[in-house]
């Protein structure tokens, strides 16, 4: 099947820093991703649509100056939190959409001291 | 808004054992309904899914049926295997058939199997 990769698969961050995360579909061409958020013990929750050679969209409440989304290439998206703080530490967790379904990377685990 | 809710877990089952996962959602419209696996280290897999009422998915031996008067999607399986430890989370689509557009998700259910 599809394969979408994440990468880092963990990171720890200073406070006031940013993160870069990558997720790139590794066999097949995404002209759209989506980037999930997850909580302990809590559901995935969608932050924005990344579509390729556009701006991606924001679901209501999701800050977009904070989480920027770019969406260079039909194989990658790269969401980066800037000015990292310790209430943005979690798991987030990208899928490629293809023709009948989406196609979830592994996740990349955020904390933030 | 969409919203979908699902037994909280985590479960743990012994081997052979019969299956329940409770989900039930709340939607406009006529969504397509999914459940989602994810084992230790990997991204979640689609495992199953039904697009309209009286539906039934299957995959792996799990099974799921779209009952529309009671809006539930409980995914059922006759007899677990140590194999089947994992997260699962059931998940909709506000739009029909849609799989590959925006998905709201159950908080996931953690699944155990013991031999």
């Amino acid at each position: 099947g599809a394969v979408v990769s994440q990468h880092p698969s963990w990171v720890i961050c200073k406070s006031g820093t940013s993160v870069k995360i990558e997720c790139r579909s590794l066999d097949f061409q995404a002209t759209t991703m989506f980037w999930y958020r997850q909580f302990p013990k809590q559901s995935l929750m969608l932050m924005a649509t990344s579509n390729e050679g556009s701006k991606a969209t924001y679901e209501q409440g999701v800050e977009k100056d904070k989480f920027l989304i770019n969406h260079a290439s039909l194989t990658l998206s790269t969401l980066t939190v800037t000015s990292a703080h310790p209430e943005d530490s979690s798991f987030y967790i990208c899928s490629a959409r293809g023709a009948y379904e989406q196609y979830f990377g592994p996740g990349t685990r955020l904390t933030v001291t | 808004g969409d919203s979908v809710t699902q037994m909280e877990g985590p479960v743990t089952l012994s081997e052979e054992a019969f299956l329940t996962i409770n989900c039930t959602y709340t939607a406009t419209g006529y969504p397509s309904l999914f459940w989602y696996v994810q084992y230790p280290g990997e991204g979640l897999q689609l495992l199953l899914k039904a697009t309209k009422a009286d539906d039934k998915g299957s995959n792996k031996g799990f099974e799921a049926t779209y009952r529309k008067e009671t809006t539930s999607f409980h995914l059922e399986k006759g007899s677990v295997q140590v194999s089947d430890s994992a997260v699962y989370f059931c998940a909709l689509s506000p739009f029909k058939g849609q799989g590959a557009q925006k998905l709201v998700f159950g908080q996931g259910t953690r699944l155990t199997i013991n031999p």
